[in-house]
């Protein structure tokens, strides 16, 4: 069965600095990856994905996320954090049909 | 939030009344579906449609139904609320399966009291 990990409930970081919002995946065959961005009572907005090919997706408002195929990973990661980054991150992975697996979630705070 | 809507976007009803969200469309795409997302769960699949009547159930599909009988157009119905059932509802569409990334439109909170 597919599943998504989302280990931290919480990541803390200073404006300016970089961040890291942790995901791993397990699916049997080869996953299609996604993150998305939900702002406090909105819905969830498409940030990047993986689907095939350079293992380092670039995407909106400056993010990107790497592929780790060995360690089943797809971390989300930005160099230099934005107060207006703070918001609720959800990884989602796709082996293939069509329901998207969403991992519960991580918040992102960034202090000014 | 991608050409779609949700409506009602909030929503308090009591147990045992029946409840209906709708969800329109205007990009056109073939595949619509439904979540709900619970703290600690993320989001879960209810259901999803793969085209006008064509619908199929999702990972927590008990207690709800849904009808698509135009392609802008996608409702989901409690047709007896319960308590469990109070949550956000998301609606979300994409062009086809698998590689497609999924829009989602802006919620719906729904109590059952």
């Amino acid at each position: 069965a597919q599943s998504v990990a989302q280990p931290e409930d919480q990541v803390n970081v200073a404006e300016g600095n970089p961040l890291t919002v942790k995901c791993t995946y397990s699916v049997s065959g080869n996953p299609y990856l996604f993150w998305y961005v939900q702002y406090p009572n909105r819905g969830l907005q498409f940030l990047l994905k993986y689907i095939t090919g350079d293992n380092l997706v670039k995407g909106s408002y400056g993010f990107e996320a790497e592929f780790n195929k060995s360690q089943t990973s797809f971390h989300l990661k930005k160099p230099s954090a934005l107060v207006s980054d703070s918001a609720l991150y959800f990884c989602a992975v796709r082996e293939s049909g069509t329901a998207l697996i969403f991992g519960k979630g991580t918040t992102l705070s960034v202090s000014s | 939030d991608a050409g779609i809507t949700q409506s009602p976007r909030h929503k308090v009803t009591e147990t045992g009344t029946p409840v209906t969200l709708r969800c329109h469309q205007t990009e056109n795409h073939r595949y619509m579906y439904w979540y709900r997302q619970d703290p600690g769960h993320g989001l879960r699949l209810i259901h999803y449609s793969y085209g006008v009547k064509d619908t199929d159930k999702g990972e927590v599909s008990d207690g709800y139904s849904v009808s698509r009988s135009k392609t802008e157009d996608f409702l989901l119905t409690l047709e007896s609320a319960t308590s469990s059932q109070t949550s956000v509802y998301f609606c979300a569409i994409s062009e086809s399966t698998t590689q497609e990334t999924q829009y989602f439109g802006p919620g719906t909170r729904l109590l059952v009291l």
